[in-house]
């Protein structure tokens, strides 16, 4: 079974750091671009990250440039997210997602792990 | 930045009805675009990519159209397992935005 697994959320001050991890299984990690899409609870899906494959092209969000940074070991089939500077606003369930096809479409989701940031 | 305006932003129907859920870009995507089903508590599933294609094991039921800058995801018969919320997403360019959703809740 093809199979992502986020983990990492938990509970952070604001200014703080966190660093959210996710493992694909079941598939040629090493193959596919992947994703990070965050949800405030209750609200909308916003893309954050993308990495391809060999990590060669990178790409943000604005509401995240500068403050976070998204990487991959492929040889441990795993994608990362380094969150600095945390602030309320990125309070939000973390998704980490498999991309593919000509069109870059979500065809894999992992099951969210949240981030509460919080004094 | 690419802004998608998804519409309606709710939508009451009654099983057996046919729904249409429409995203408007502000920009030419070239068939960039996917629609996706979020039920409560879950991770979005995919329903259609490139714009009309219908993702492998979802009900051909549901289909996607596409009219210059307007992208239509319709159900034909809503069922009961269809109740959720339905979002939109442009590939085309980064930052690969999302439509607002839309939450189609029994009547």
């Amino acid at each position: 079974e093809e199979k992502l697994v986020d983990s990492g959320g938990g509970l952070v001050r604001p200014g703080g750091s966190l660093r959210l991890s996710c493992v694909g299984s079941g598939f040629t990690f090493s193959s596919y671009t992947m994703n990070w899409v965050r949800q405030v609870p209750g609200k909308g899906l916003e893309w954050i990250s993308y990495i391809s494959s060999g990590s060669r092209n990178i790409y943000y969000a604005d509401s995240v440039k500068g403050r976070f940074t998204i990487s991959r070991d492929n040889a441990k089939d795993s994608l990362y997210l380094q969150m600095n500077n945390l602030s309320a606003e990125d309070t939000a369930v973390y998704y980490c997602a498999r991309v593919t096809g000509w069109t870059n479409w979500i065809d894999l989701w992992g099951q969210g792990t949240l981030v509460t940031v919080s004094s | 930045d690419i802004q998608m305006t998804q519409s309606p932003s709710s939508l009451s129907a009654l099983v057996g009805d046919r729904v249409t859920i429409t995203c408007r870009a502000s920009q030419s995507l070239t068939s960039y675009l996917n629609w996706y089903q979020q039920k409560a508590g879950q991770a979005p599933k995919l329903l259609i990519y490139a714009a009309t294609r219908l993702q492998s094991g979802v009900p051909s039921r549901f289909s996607g159209s596409e009219y210059g800058t307007d992208f239509t995801l319709t159900i034909s018969s809503l069922q009961a397992e269809d109740f959720a919320t339905y979002y939109c997403q442009q590939t085309y360019s980064t930052p690969h935005t999302f439509g607002q959703g839309t939450k189609l809740e029994n009547k």
